[in-house]
């Protein structure tokens, strides 16, 4: 079993649908839980960061944490065809990243 | 602009013969590591570095070495390259806080 789980999709969504992406997590050691994002041909870039349950919020995105369900998800509001991309949720236990392995999600105008 | 480099960016090579991919930063952190990306598995953590001359083992570094003999170089070995070495491989550097990593580019290898 894959300490990180993701569902690759991919994902094909309507511009101005929320989008909902998420992981499920097997190691109770994960303290520190990132979303990445990841453009073709490209290395992926840190969306959001946090290390606790409950929800973080930066414009459109909010990324959400239970940790009693080892559950993690990214809420993507109003999507906009520029957030077509690659998501990968990512998760730290001391100085080690584990990563899942990504949702493809493409936003048609 | 704060970067890190990676190259080369494309390389096909035969089974065996010795390469080295290397990264670069100018973000002065002390954090840097390797990953490979393959479909369906992710992206996996080959080797890292938390300091120079400081190396550990990620989830996957059979088949790789690296050194770290300098705070802006990290490059990554293959000694004797293999075809289930092909992959997309990134560099990324840490923040010091550990809340944040810079990816490189990507380099894809080919082993034929």
């Amino acid at each position: 079993q894959k300490e990180v789980e993701q569902d690759p999709g991919p994902l094909s969504v309507p511009e101005g649908a929320i989008v909902s992406l998420n992981c499920t997590y097997s190691n109770s050691a994960f303290q520190y839980f990132m979303w990445y994002r990841q453009y073709s041909r490209k290395g992926p870039e840190l969306l959001m960061y946090t290390y606790s349950s409950g929800n973080k919020e930066d414009g459109r995105f909010t990324a959400q944490v239970d940790k009693s369900s080892k559950y993690i998800s990214l809420f993507i509001r109003d999507s906009q065809p520029s957030d077509s991309a690659t998501y990968l949720c990512a998760m730290r236990t001391g100085n080690q990243f584990y990563f899942g392995t990504g949702t493809s999600l493409t936003v048609i105008p | 602009e704060a970067q890190v480099t990676q190259n080369p960016r494309y390389l096909i090579t035969v089974t065996g013969k010795k390469l080295t991919v290397t990264c670069s930063q100018n973000m002065n952190h002390e954090y840097m590591s390797w990953y490979r990306q393959d479909p369906g598995l992710g992206l996996r953590q080959i080797y890292y570095s938390m300091n120079v001359e400081v190396t550990d083992k990620g989830d996957v570094p059979e088949g790789y070495k690296v050194s770290r003999k300098e705070k802006r170089n990290f490059p990554l070995i293959l000694e004797s390259p293999s075809p289930n070495q092909t992959s997309l491989y990134f560099c990324a550097v840490v923040r010091d806080d550990y809340n944040e990593q810079f990816f490189g580019p990507g380099t894809r290898l080919t082993v034929l």
